[in-house]
């Protein structure tokens, strides 16, 4: 089973709207975290935001926000008031609590190409 | 300050050559990763060092590949009789700690093409 889904592929939002892009995780550990990165064309990962499994609190940062779902084991990433320089792949990635398998390091799902659309 | 710097940015072989991707991490980062990245997907875990040593050397394909980190900072990933399915994106990433929040700083990458 993935450990990440991201199940949209591609988007297209229109500039100044706000966007949410969809994230689901699969985990039996109850200590891990979440992340976002955003790709542009240049191809650098850029880090956005991150979320803890313990944190009560949504993660935000500027207009990112996260809207963490434990129950559901999701972690959608909103970006409010959207920009053409939003334009990018975004990926949804997890660090789980227990070593092995790669968990020291960070698991990504397929992403999300966002294209904002003036 | 200083990112994390690969080198070099691009890199064509031919099919059964070695080739040496480094990377120099961000300073004072104990934790380092390698990734690859293959086209129209998310990036796939390699291996991890914590420090020099190796910790996590789970997500390495196959013994062509090899990763080294001699002194703690700079890593270099190692590829023998490389074939064609190894052309991708290699990127490296950098964290204070690893196993924890601190987020990691990624490179830009290596594009590898192998002909």
């Amino acid at each position: 089973a993935q450990k990440i889904t991201q199940t949209q592929p591609g988007m297209f939002v229109q500039e100044k709207e706000a966007v949410t892009l969809d994230c689901t995780y699969d985990t039996s550990d109850q200590s891990y975290g979440l992340f976002w990165y955003k790709q542009p064309s240049s191809g650098e990962m850029i880090f956005l935001i991150y979320q803890g499994s313990y944190d009560e609190q949504n993660a935000t940062e500027g207009r990112y926000s996260l809207n963490f779902q434990k129950a559901r084991k999701s972690a959608n990433l909103v970006i409010s008031a959207s920009q053409l320089g939003d334009s990018a792949m975004y990926f949804c990635a997890m660090r789980e609590g227990t070593s092995g398998g790669g968990a020291d390091g960070l698991t990504f799902g397929k992403g999300t190409h966002l294209i904002i659309q003036p | 300050g200083a990112g994390v710097s690969q080198t070099p940015s691009n890199k064509v072989t031919e099919k059964g050559k070695y080739v040496e991707l480094r990377c120099d991490p961000i300073s004072g980062h104990t934790a380092l990763y390698w990734y690859r990245q293959s086209l129209g997907q998310g990036p796939e875990f390699l291996i991890y060092f914590q420090g020099t040593g190796a910790a996590d050397d789970s997500g390495l394909p196959n013994d062509r590949f090899f990763a080294v980190r001699p002194e703690g900072s700079v890593s270099t990933l190692k590829i023998q009789r490389t074939e064609r399915g190894d052309s991708a994106v290699y990127l490296c990433a950098s964290s204070l700690r690893g196993r924890d929040n601190s987020p990691l700083h990624f490179g830009n990458g290596t594009r590898l093409t192998v002909t």
